[in-house]
């Protein structure tokens, strides 16, 4: 059973628009969320994350968004860039030195 | 700085035969992590150290994986015998266990191909 869920496989946006990705979480002992970004052939790197005493955390074009009682966080990416296309993987973890665990990710593609 | 080295990047091996995957984790960083992904599973965690002891290894799908980290500054997984089924994309990933946010450095993989 997934705890952690990201379902849209993918998501279409174009140039300097918003670009929104969402992700559901059932564990309620999750502590930390993170977004990691993936290109192709390589590895995922670390985009932005929060903890679950704050609601929001905002790093230039990338805020999350944390709503503990849905159990639900959102990256908004603002505005969209060409670059930005890539697969983006929600995560959560319980406490420090534990594992993440990953949703299955969001392939975005952001049109020129 | 070196990020998380992973070798090889590509492994091509018939069913039956051994494979070992190498990982030289971010110097400094005393958490290492060992991950898969494929279609079906996404990004599923296979095993982690801390301080180079294993802490969790339920990930680890059947006897034939193993994995050791013998010293901070590297570790393997090793499959035997490998599988059709094993093929999949393998990261290895290493965070400083104090980080507020639990952030892991991945490597780049190594595309896995058993025939």
């Amino acid at each position: 059973d997934q705890q952690v869920k990201q379902n849209s496989p993918s998501l279409s946006v174009q140039e300097g628009r918003i670009s929104i990705l969402n992700c559901d979480y059932t564990n309620s002992m999750f502590d930390y969320f993170l977004w990691y970004k993936k290109y192709p052939a390589e590895g995922p790197t670390f985009l932005i994350s929060i903890s679950s005493i704050k609601d929001k955390n905002e790093d230039g074009r990338f805020t999350v968004f944390l709503n503990k009682s849905a159990k639900h966080l959102s990256l908004h990416i603002v505005p969209s860039q060409p670059g930005d296309s890539a697969v983006y993987f929600c995560a959560a973890s319980g406490r420090a030195g534990t594992a993440l665990i990953f949703g299955k990710g969001t392939t975005l593609s952001v049109s020129s | 700085d070196a990020g998380v080295i992973q070798s090889p990047r590509h492994e091509v091996t018939e069913m039956g035969q051994e494979v070992t995957l190498r990982c030289k984790p971010i110097s400094g960083h005393n958490s290492l992590f060992w991950y898969r992904q494929t279609m079906m599973r996404g990004l599923e965690l296979l095993i982690y150290f801390n301080n180079n002891v294993p802490i969790d290894d339920s990930g680890m799908p059947e006897d034939r994986f193993s994995a050791k980290m013998p010293n901070a500054s590297f570790s393997t997984l090793k499959i035997q015998p490998s599988e059709p089924r094993d093929s999949a994309v393998y990261f290895c990933a290493s965070s400083f266990i104090a980080t507020e946010f639990l952030t892991q450095h991945f490597g780049d993989g190594t595309r896995l191909s058993i025939l």
